[in-house]
């Protein structure tokens, strides 16, 4: 079972690069996400699409877009890296009913900004 | 905005010690979750919890939701290694006018006694 799938897993990048992390899920959710994992700062929202057409803002928007280019895929894009962009990225999606958000979680894509 | 205190930061355990942690808020939630990473993975659920003053366990843990929808608590009983990891409590409120989004605690480092 693939469930939330993340490419790439490690990527290296000088700052000013731009780059797009890819997400899919195959559990037919409608909602998806995008956080950062900083060290002792736990799991913080860059974006989320709560269907498909939508996108909204999380906590830490800035230097980041996103594009929910179909009801499977989800992709985060980084326009100008900064080194403060050095981080974790996961790739979420549930199937939201109220207040029943349980997340499904991919493995991650580690992120260094030179 | 919405926080999470999560405690202890980190700990050591000793197989076949019982563990717990605990979540708290000044803020209400509708749901809480608690989720387990392992090292280079994503979060996986463990336990999902949804009304108020809920009990509900999974195998070795037990979490609550508290009664004043404020807090919740996770105990794992007769620790094993395999327990070692980064466990995330994350609360469900409504955010942005799209209900169900996430919120995380910073996590609690389990770790094997030297």
């Amino acid at each position: 079972n693939a469930g939330v799938t993340q490419t790439p897993k490690f990527q290296v990048l000088k700052t000013g690069q731009s780059m797009t992390l890819q997400c899919a899920q195959d559990m037919n959710h409608n909602s998806m996400y995008w956080y950062r994992q900083d060290p002792g700062m736990g799991l913080r929202l860059i974006y989320y699409s709560a269907s498909e057409g939508t996108t909204d803002k999380g906590e830490v928007p800035n230097g980041y877009n996103v594009s929910r280019l179909n009801k499977r895929e989800f992709s985060l894009r980084l326009e100008s890296a900064a080194p403060s962009q050095t981080s974790v990225y996961f790739c979420a999606s549930s199937l939201q009913e109220l207040a029943k958000n349980i997340q499904y979680f991919g493995a991650g894509t580690r992120l260094s900004v030179l | 905005g919405q926080q999470l205190n999560q405690s202890p930061q980190s700990m050591f355990i000793q197989e076949g010690e019982d563990v717990s942690m605990n979540c708290t808020s000044s803020s209400i939630f509708n749901t809480w979750l608690w989720y387990k990473q392992d090292p280079g993975e994503g979060p996986v659920l463990l336990i999902a919890l949804y009304k108020a003053g809920e009990l509900t366990s999974n195998g070795r843990l037990t979490a609550q939701f508290g009664i004043t929808r404020k807090d919740s608590f996770l105990n794992i009983s007769a620790s094993i290694p395999s327990d070692v990891g980064i466990y995330f409590c994350a609360g469900v409120f409504n955010y942005g006018g799209s209900q169900g989004n996430l919120i995380f605690g910073k996590g609690t480092k389990l770790s094997v006694k030297p």
